[in-house]
């Protein structure tokens, strides 16, 4: 079946850094990518919307000067958390949506862990 | 804007009795509807999706669901549980797949299984 990656799986930086986590489609085209932050314990939230090719729709509260969406292809989009501080960790999971086969579907990255020291 | 209500934050069922997870949904038109799971430090799982048709669903692992739209509501259940069930319950709701709609999530019901 369809599947989704995420690279890397976990990640520690210092605080000030910027970090980017990438995600795949690895066998459909993904016409839109969701990203999500989960905090311990808690839900996921949606962060941003992003359609190939265009400028991705961040929620409400949500910087976007300081989360860099980046869905240059059909099968690859980037977040980069800029400036990271610790209060910036957190499981951070992208969602992929496109056409596999004959449906329309969408499936979820494992998600990548994300620590600011 | 769509929402999500799980009322329930955490449940301990004995294993091999039945499990009913809540889920209400507010949504204006017919809504897409799923529950998924996650193990802990893990990624999603996709138990079940409803977007049409008959009401109840029958998903992976012996789950199903059942949309009822007088009550706004789409539960979650398991006739016998068994301890590898134990983990986060998330029940979401989104307009279909069309570039423009997103997945909102509920907040999360955990469950634990009493040996």
């Amino acid at each position: 079946g369809a599947v989704v990656s995420q690279h890397p799986s976990w990640v520690i930086c210092k605080s000030g850094t910027s970090v980017k986590i990438e995600c795949r489609s690895l066998d459909f085209q993904a016409t839109t990518m969701f990203w999500y932050r989960q905090f311990p314990k808690q839900s996921l939230m949606l962060m941003a919307t992003s359609n190939e090719g265009s400028k991705a729709t961040y929620e409400q509260g949500v910087e976007k000067d300081k989360f860099l969406i980046n869905h240059a292809s059909l099968t690859l989009s980037t977040l980069t958390v800029t400036s990271a501080h610790p209060e910036d960790s957190s499981f951070y999971i992208c969602s992929a949506r496109g056409r596999a086969g004959y449906q329309e579907t969408q499936y979820f990255g494992p998600g990548t862990r994300l620590l600011v020291l | 804007a769509q929402s999500v209500t799980q009322p329930d934050i955490h449940i301990t069922v004995s294993e091999g009795a039945s499990l009913e997870l809540r889920c209400n949904y507010s949504y204006g038109a017919t809504p897409y509807l799923f529950w998924y799971v996650q193990s802990p430090g893990q990624g999603l799982q996709l138990l079940l999706k409803y977007f049409s048709g008959d009401t109840l669903v029958q998903g992976i692992k012996g789950f199903e669901a059942e949309f009822k739209r007088s009550q706004s509501s789409f539960n979650l259940r398991k006739p016998s549980v068994h301890w590898s069930d134990a983990a986060e319950y998330f029940c979401a709701v989104g307009a279909g797949y069309s570039s423009a709609s997103k997945i909102i999530f509920g907040s999360g019901t955990r469950l634990s299984i009493r040996p």
